[in-house]
């Protein structure tokens, strides 16, 4: 059963809007919420995280909300730019004994159209 | 800044032939993973170190084994290669012992895998 749930395969969207990507989660015990960007044949980069004591946190044109009590999280890109063209995946973390887990969703493909 | 390699950004192998990837990190870092990324599939953990010499099974560890010599160095094998095998592969590491930002991996640049 998925812990971490993308649910949008692909968005599409116009340059120079708003791009808004959601996941949703199901384990309580996450405490870190990130987000990862990967381009075709490279590997996933760091993108922006949040803490779950936290409902938002920014950098650039890259924001992260958190509904704790939806169990929600998006990430809002503003404006959306031809090279934000790739897939980004949500993940959340959480301490399984003395260890840290981290679980992925399954991704979701953003085009940005010029 | 944080570098993660892989020995090979490309690789073709043959059905049966036994595969090697390797992967290295600067930062000392005490957590090593390996995944592997299938379109629809996301990433999906196939094994993973603590410490030297230590591992543990992810999600999807069969037809695979791995080996944690060094701190430094992680290494996926593939000892008789199939064609579902056929993957990006990726290796990331992270901070272990509750560190400050102990939850973010970094990744390296992949392998691309095919076997024929």
């Amino acid at each position: 059963d998925q812990q971490v749930k993308q649910n949008s395969p692909s968005l599409s969207v116009q340059e120079g809007r708003i791009s808004i990507l959601n996941c949703d989660y199901t384990n309580s015990m996450f405490d870190y919420f990130l987000w990862y960007k990967k381009y075709p044949a490279e590997g996933p980069t760091f993108l922006i995280s949040i803490s779950s004591i936290k409902d938002k946190n920014e950098d650039g044109r890259f924001t992260v909300f958190l509904n704790k009590s939806a169990k929600h999280l998006s990430l809002h890109i503003v404006p959306s730019q031809p090279g934000d063209s790739a897939v980004y995946f949500c993940a959340a973390s959480y301490y399984a004994g003395n260890n840290r887990k981290l679980i992925w969703g399954l991704g979701t493909s953003l085009g940005v159209n010029p | 800044d944080v570098k993660v390699t892989q020995s090979s950004r490309y690789l073709v192998k043959r059905t049966g032939e036994k595969v090697f990837l390797e992967c290295v990190q600067d930062m000392d870092h005490e957590n090593m993973f390996w995944y592997r990324q299938d379109p629809g599939l996301g990433l999906r953990l196939i094994y993973f170190s603590y410490d030297v010499k230590m591992k543990e099974k992810g999600d999807i560890p069969e037809g695979y084994s791995v080996s944690r010599e060094k701190k430094e160095r992680f290494s996926l094998i593939l000892e008789s290669a199939s064609t579902n095998q056929t993957s990006m592969y990726l290796c990331a590491s992270s901070f272990g012992g509750a560190r400050a930002r102990d939850y973010e991996q970094y990744f390296g640049p992949g392998t691309r895998l095919t076997v024929t």
